[in-house]
This record gives structure tokens, C-alpha cells and sequence, in this order.
């Protein structure tokens, strides 16, 4: 069975383009979340899907924002792209329900800003 | 205060080693807690739930004190394999299902 499956696997951006992050999560799963680690640092939780709905959003500036397919993929999408924003983009997905919270990771998606 | 705080370490610790972790967490209604561990530039990954009663899994074992809100993972004869990052996980509180991720423990296993 596949796992979570993220793409790209590396992107490249310059200051000011907008960055466009994919997520295919386990089947079955109706939960998708997004997490940003920067180089060194722990995960900084940034959204919550689960079934097609915004469930929960971090401490981060509205240009981050996402969406959730009717299939469940899950697409993140940050505009006004700052050097800052450079780090790898987790998307994890669970079943969802009370109990069934456990996350599985995707390999991530390295986002370079220039 | 942080929701979840661990000691960031690094552990160095030699190979047969025992080394235990903890990790104290803020809300008192959090329910379900996970350690993960996350290689170096990898994603996170299950090592293993944590149950009030205390569970094992071969050399690793986890327990939950509530009273007191932390967590322990305890690693028995550490190989070198196990060096990696540990990252302790808890629900926001009563009835989430959200995760709330420690900024994790650097365990360095050495020859």
C-alpha cells in the first residue's frame, strides 16, 4: 500500500514568486496536515484538513494557505514567497475520528528560496 | 510554556548503552501521546504510542505518568542505528485529534 506521497520533491523559487506543494495521503485517510521545518528547527504545525474542510490553521501570515480535494489530496500554496520560507513542507494524513490521530509522513517537499 | 518540552540534547551515549528520554507536556486534557523519530533530513516516523500503563517494544519502552505530565522513552542497549532525532507528540487537549510535536531529543549512538 503507498504511503503518503509528496511533490516536488525540491523546489526552487525567487523572493516574491508564489510556491504550489502536493499531497496524496494514505488511502483511507481523511485528514491532511502541513507542518514547515526549517534547517535545524522542530515542526511548526501549519494546516489542518479532514474531509475536504479547514480544520485548524498555525501561527502563520495568510499568505500560506491550502485546500482539500474531494480525493483527499491536499495542495499548499504560499504566495509573496520571503527567504524565510525556505525549509521542508511535511504533509502528514491520518484516518481522522477520535483515536485514530496517528500521523504518517510523506518524504517532503524542500522549498529553496532565492 | 510549551505544550511539549524535551531536552534537545545531543545524547552521545556508547553503543550498549541504556538511555532514557522525558518530555513533560502542559495540558492536563491531552489523551493520546506518540514518540516519532525523525532521521536526519528524513520525515518523522512512528516509533510508538504511549499507554498510562507503559508499554515495549523490544528495546524501547515508553510510559505516561499523568499526575506529574510526562512522558519517558527508555532505549536498552542502544545500537548504533538508533541515532536519530525523538520527537515527543501529545493531542492539543481533551477530544482533539491534532498533534502537538516536541522540538525533539538528537540521540547520537557512537562506536
Amino acid at each position: 500500500e503507498a504511503g503518503v506521497t509528496q511533490s516536488p520533491t525540491h523546489l526552487i523559487k525567487t523572493r516574491g514568486q508564489q510556491a504550489t506543494l502536493r499531497c496524496s495521503p494514505i488511502s483511507g485517510h481523511t485528514s491532511v496536515y502541513w507542518y514547515q521545518q526549517a534547517l535545524g528547527l522542530g515542526l511548526q504545525f501549519l494546516l489542518w484538513y479532514d474531509e475536504g474542510e479547514e480544520r485548524n490553521r498555525g501561527n502563520f501570515p495568510p499568505r500560506f494557505s491550502g485546500r482539500q480535494f474531494p480525493n483527499y489530496s491536499s495542495e499548499l500554496n504560499v504566495n509573496a514567497l520571503e527567504l524565510e520560507d525556505s525549509a521542508l513542507y511535511l504533509c502528514a494524513s491520518s484516518l481522522g475520528g477520535i483515536g485514530k490521530n496517528i500521523q504518517y509522513f510523506g518524504a517532503g517537499t524542500r522549498l529553496s528560496v532565492l | 510554556r510549551k505544550e511539549v518540552e524535551q531536552d534537545p540534547g545531543p545524547f552521545n551515549v556508547p553503543e550498549g548503552a541504556t538511555v532514557a528520554f522525558n518530555c513533560t507536556y502542559s495540558n492536563s486534557a491531552s489523551q493520546s501521546f506518540f514518540w516519532y523519530r525523525q532521521d536526519c533530513r528524513k520525515e518523522p516516523k512512528l516509533l510508538m504510542s504511549v499507554y498510562s500503563s507503559g508499554n515495549e517494544d523490544g528495546r524501547f519502552t515508553a510510559q505516561l505518568n499523568r499526575a506529574s505530565q510526562y512522558i519517558s522513552l527508555l532505549i536498552r542497549d542502544s545500537k548504533l542505528s538508533d541515532s536519530a532525532t525523538y520527537l515527543c507528540v501529545g493531542t492539543l487537549g481533551a477530544g482533539s485529534y491534532q498533534l502537538t510535536f516536541g522540538k525533539g531529543t538528537k540521540l547520537s549512538v557512537i562506536p
